[in-house]
């Protein structure tokens, strides 16, 4: 089975914090993604990333950064951690090649700034 | 731009009446369409998922859904529910995005199912 891990369920940080979400997968897999999940507005894509050292941005780009520096890894950055950035935080993995478009997705991190 | 629709943001049902959760699809090519389940305070499951051959494709727990290219809709369904499938539920088409792929979804469609 695919495994997507987050590196916490839950944080907390306060308003101005460099926050760091880290998300790992053990497939393989050359596809990553961000997003962020918030009631009523469904999930919205931050970043993605196809390959080691190369991303792409999302529907919704703005004060967030990732970092792709291993095949395995994939990290969401909040260089300045605002109110409006609390929601829950979901990172997905998806092969590139053949026809295995599917998204395998982490349990999430919840995230609050205060 | 391609775009999913979920027709219902809220499904309420009483357990082991059927149930069906609908999703149409804006597109002009040849689409890939999943559907995802999230229970609660948990990540995104793949449910069951179109790519090609038959248009009806079912999943191991009851739930099946077809894909009608004429009305662009993949409407998932169930004859029955349980208590246990009360979550969110979503649709979610796959499209090109340079030379790759990315999945564009819907709002979803919270599933509570009532004793």
């Amino acid at each position: 089975d695919v495994k997507v891990t987050q590196s916490s369920r839950y944080l907390v940080k306060r308003t101005g914090e460099k926050v760091f979400l880290e998300c790992v997968q053990d497939m393989d897999h050359e596809n990553m993604f961000w997003y962020r999940q918030d009631p009523g507005l469904g999930l919205r894509l931050i970043y993605f990333s196809y390959d080691v050292k190369m991303k792409e941005k999302g529907d919704i780009p703005e004060g967030y950064s990732v970092s792709r520096e291993k095949k395995e890894r994939f990290s969401l950055i909040l260089e300045s951690a605002s109110t409006n950035q609390t929601s829950m935080y979901l990172c997905a993995s998806s092969l590139y090649s053949g026809r295995r478009y599917e998204q395998y997705f982490g349990p999430g991190t919840r995230l609050t700034v205060t | 731009a391609q775009s999913v629709t979920q027709l219902d943001s809220q499904v309420p049902v009483f357990e082991e009446a059927p149930v069906e959760l609908r999703c149409n699809y804006s597109s002009s090519v040849s689409v890939y369409l999943f559907w995802y389940v999230q229970y609660p305070n948990q990540g995104l499951q793949l449910l069951l998922k179109y790519l090609s051959g038959s248009t009806l494709v079912e999943s191991i727990n009851g739930f099946e859904a077809e894909f009608n290219k004429s009305q662009t809709s993949f409407h998932l369904r169930k004859p029955s529910v349980h208590i246990s499938d009360t979550a969110e539920y979503f649709c979610a088409v796959s499209v090109h995005a340079g030379n790759n792929r990315k999945l564009i979804w819907g709002l979803g469609t919270s599933l509570a199912v009532n004793p």
